[in-house]
């Protein structure tokens, strides 16, 4: 149990446009889920907590007009990076849990190449 | 001061042998504790979670120290396929659940 899905994988994209990556709870609710960035050889960084039905909480440090999330249900949460550049190129990745005691899951990822 | 930290490796060690990584954690309102292995270029995953009495999942033992405020994982007879980054993993249980993690230890396990 407790399987997160995240897509694309994978994605490309020029200069200047917007790129949306989908999180989803397949086999349990999550009013809550958290996107995270990792630089190559760097730990994760937690980006943004999404709450369902109500407005994400940044972190210091990511603006929230660049990385829009939307966590319009209790198994979807999703993030779009607007007007994308290269120094977003990153990987990013959600995660969830059905208990905030239980082991977190994340998603497969998302390798953002912004050229 | 990061709020957790862990050796910084990289750990080359021979194939059998017992391999030891530590963390600490800096937010005494931390609750609960885990180790994660990441594969390179993949999502991290869930090795196991760390108890105040110590927990151990077969090769693995994981011990927390909250006085301390240390937590560790021991590998015994280490395999090829223990080559990862371990991360150390700390739940700040007051700020809505959400996760901290350490920079990550690289093993790498030769034959």
């Amino acid at each position: 149990g407790a399987v997160v899905s995240q897509h694309p994988s994978r994605v490309i994209c020029k200069s200047g446009t917007s790129v949306k990556i989908e999180c989803r709870s397949l086999d349990f609710q999550a009013t809550t889920m958290f996107w995270y960035r990792q630089f190559p050889k760097q730990s994760l960084m937690l980006m943004a907590t999404s709450n369902e039905g109500s407005k994400a909480t940044y972190e210091q440090g990511v603006e929230k007009d660049k990385f829009l999330i939307n966590h319009a249900s209790l198994t979807l949460s999703t993030l779009t990076v607007t007007s994308a550049h290269p120094e977003d190129s990153s990987f990013y990745i959600c995660s969830a849990s059905p208990d905030l005691n239980y082991g977190y899951t994340f998603g497969s990822g998302t390798r953002l190449t912004v050229v | 001061r990061k709020e957790v930290e862990q050796d910084p490796g990289p750990f080359n060690v021979p194939e059998g042998a017992t391999v030891a990584f530590n963390c600490t954690y800096s937010n005494s309102a931390s609750q609960s504790f885990f180790w994660y292995r990441q594969d390179c270029r993949k999502e991290p995953k869930l090795l196991m979670s760390v108890y105040s009495s110590g927990n151990e999942d077969g090769r693995f033992t994981a011990q927390l120290n909250r006085a301390s405020q240390y937590i560790s994982l021991l590998i015994r007879d280490s395999k090829l396929s223990d080559s990862a980054t371990y991360l150390c993993v700390v739940n700040i249980g007051n700020q809505g659940g959400k996760l901290i993690f350490g920079q990550g230890t690289e093993l790498s396990v030769k034959p």
